[in-house]
């Protein structure tokens, strides 16, 4: 199995552009997290889908954030417009869930930075 | 609501020694727990992880750790470190009844010199 696969590794670009990071969960697993790790903030959890359905948004910092999982292989989380505190580290995680808890696979992450 | 409070930023130890992380949680039910690993530009891997039963839990890399319900801890333990275990190690929490969630703590540095 390939694992979690996330684009692009690097991105650096200008404060105001648009942001959009991919995120390919490992096949056959059904729920999908974002992650985003900062010195300041740690480790954050921004949102998680449960079968391409939304859960929990709650860590999604503001507007300019959003994500989408329109099918089960496929994840987007987007920045619009993008500001320099934005400037960390996404990672995308999946998981087979349901019965006992099995462990949380993580991509390599998306290093964002924002001039 | 469920939280995991990691003590230590850093642990020094040196190569040969036990070496021990800290971990203590906050849930509202009862807590799966686990412990991730962190290498340089690299994802989280995961170590172990306590479902229920024995206290103790042995996991990847000769690494354990127990669980301890009167002290809500979980602290991770290897009985003797080497010099690549140096990394950033993660303790999570997961209320039985909070769906998929984890909650990780901040993250501790170890760094295990020669």
């Amino acid at each position: 199995d390939a694992g979690v696969i996330q684009s692009p590794r690097h991105e650096v670009t200008e404060m105001g552009q648009e942001v959009t990071l991919r995120c390919k969960p490992i096949s056959g697993h059904n729920s999908l997290f974002w992650y985003r790790q900062t010195m300041m903030r740690g480790l954050e959890l921004l949102i998680y889908f449960n079968n391409n359905v939304p859960i929990d948004d709650s860590g999604m910092p503001e507007d300019r954030f959003s994500a989408k999982m329109p099918n089960a292989s496929f994840s987007t989380l987007k920045i619009q417009p993008s500001e320099p505190r934005d400037s960390a580290v996404y990672f995308c995680a999946s998981i087979l869930g349901g019965g006992e808890p099995g462990e949380l696979f993580f991509g390599e992450g998306s290093r964002l930075t924002v001039l | 609501a469920q939280s995991v409070a990691q003590p230590e930023d850093q642990v020094n130890v040196a190569e040969g020694n036990p070496l021990t992380v800290k971990c203590t949680y906050s849930v509202s039910g009862n807590p799966y727990l686990f412990w991730y690993v962190q290498y340089p530009n690299r994802g989280l891997q995961f170590l172990l992880k306590y479902i229920t039963g024995d206290n103790l839990v042995k996991g990847s890399y000769g690494f354990e750790a127990e669980f301890n319900k009167s002290q809500t801890s979980f602290h991770l333990k290897k009985p003797s470190a080497l010099v690549s275990d140096s990394a950033l190690y993660f303790c999570a929490v997961r209320d039985r009844g909070a769906g998929n969630k984890l909650t990780f703590g901040g993250g501790t540095r170890v760094l295990v010199k020669p």
